[in-house]
C-alpha cells in the first residue's frame, strides 16, 4: 500500500528564515498532496495542495514543491515566524483506496 | 462558522475499561471521518462516514472498535475492552459532499491514556 516518509523528525531554524520539510511517497500514481500544520492540542490544519498535474504551487509565504520522478514533495516557508512552530504532516491521497494516507510529520522550532 | 467539535478533550482509563467519544461536525458536512494519531505519528483513518452509512472500516480494529453515525449528523466512537496501545489522540474530520479535500477540517481530537 501507499507510504508516506518524511526525512527529518526535528527541525530548528531562526526567526527570519527560510525553513524546508521534505516529505516522499512511494505510489507513483498518486495525484494529490496535501500538507498540514499541527499545533500542540489542536487538530490538523490544511497549509496548501498540489495535484500531480503540477511541480510548483505557491501561497502566502509557503510554497509546496512536487517532484514526481523521483516521488518528493517539499514545504518551503519563507520568513519563518514563531507562530509557525508546529509539527507539519504532508498527505498522499492514496489513488487505490481514495483516503488520506498522513507521513509521521516534522517538528518545526523557530527560535528568535 | 463553528468548527468540528470532540468531546470530551481528554480522558484516563484502565486497561480493559470502555470509553466513548463524540463528534459533532460542521453543519451540513456529510462525510465524516475519525482517524487515530499515535503520539509521534501522522494520523491514521479508522473510519469514514458518508450521512449514516460507513464508507471505509478497513482500518478499524472491529474486535474492540465501534462507530456509529445516527441520522447522519454527530458520531461516536467507542472502543470496548481498551488496550494499552491505543492510547492516542482520536480525531474527528468532516468534509461537505462534493468537497475537496483541502476542505477536509479537522475537530482538536480526544486525547486517550489507557494505564
Amino acid at each position: 500500500g501507499e507510504s508516506v516518509g518524511l526525512h527529518l523528525p526535528t527541525l530548528s531554524v531562526q526567526e527570519g528564515d527560510n525553513s524546508i520539510i521534505n516529505c516522499a511517497y512511494s505510489n507513483s500514481a498518486s495525484d494529490y498532496f496535501i500538507w498540514y500544520k499541527q499545533e500542540s492540542g489542536k487538530g490538523p490544519q490544511f497549509i496548501i495542495d498540489i495535484r500531480s498535474n503540477m511541480d510548483k504551487r505557491q501561497g502566502q509565504r509557503v510554497t509546496v514543491l512536487l517532484n514526481k520522478t523521483v516521488k518528493h514533495l517539499s514545504l518551503q516557508i519563507a520568513a519563518t515566524q514563531p507562530g509557525d512552530s508546529a509539527v507539519y504532516f504532508c498527505a498522499v491521497l492514496s489513488g487505490g483506496y481514495n483516503k488520506l494516507i498522513f507521513g509521521a510529520g516534522t517538528r518545526l522550532a523557530v527560535h528568535p | 462558522e463553528a468548527g468540528v467539535a470532540q468531546s470530551p478533550r481528554y480522558k484516563i482509563i484502565e486497561k480493559r475499561q470502555s470509553v466513548a467519544f463524540w463528534c459533532n461536525p460542521i453543519s451540513g458536512h456529510a462525510t465524516l471521518y475519525w482517524y487515530q494519531q499515535i503520539l509521534g505519528q501522522g494520523p491514521k483513518l479508522l473510519i469514514q462516514f458518508q450521512n449514516n452509512g460507513v464508507v471505509d472500516d478497513s482500518q478499524l480494529p472491529k474486535d474492540r472498535f465501534s462507530a456509529e453515525r445516527l441520522k447522519g449528523v454527530d458520531s461516536t466512537l467507542k472502543i470496548q475492552p481498551a488496550k494499552l496501545e491505543d492510547s492516542a489522540v482520536y480525531l474527528c474530520a468532516s468534509r461537505k459532499r462534493g468537497g475537496e479535500y483541502n476542505e477536509q477540517f479537522f475537530g482538536p481530537g480526544t486525547r486517550l491514556t489507557v494505564l
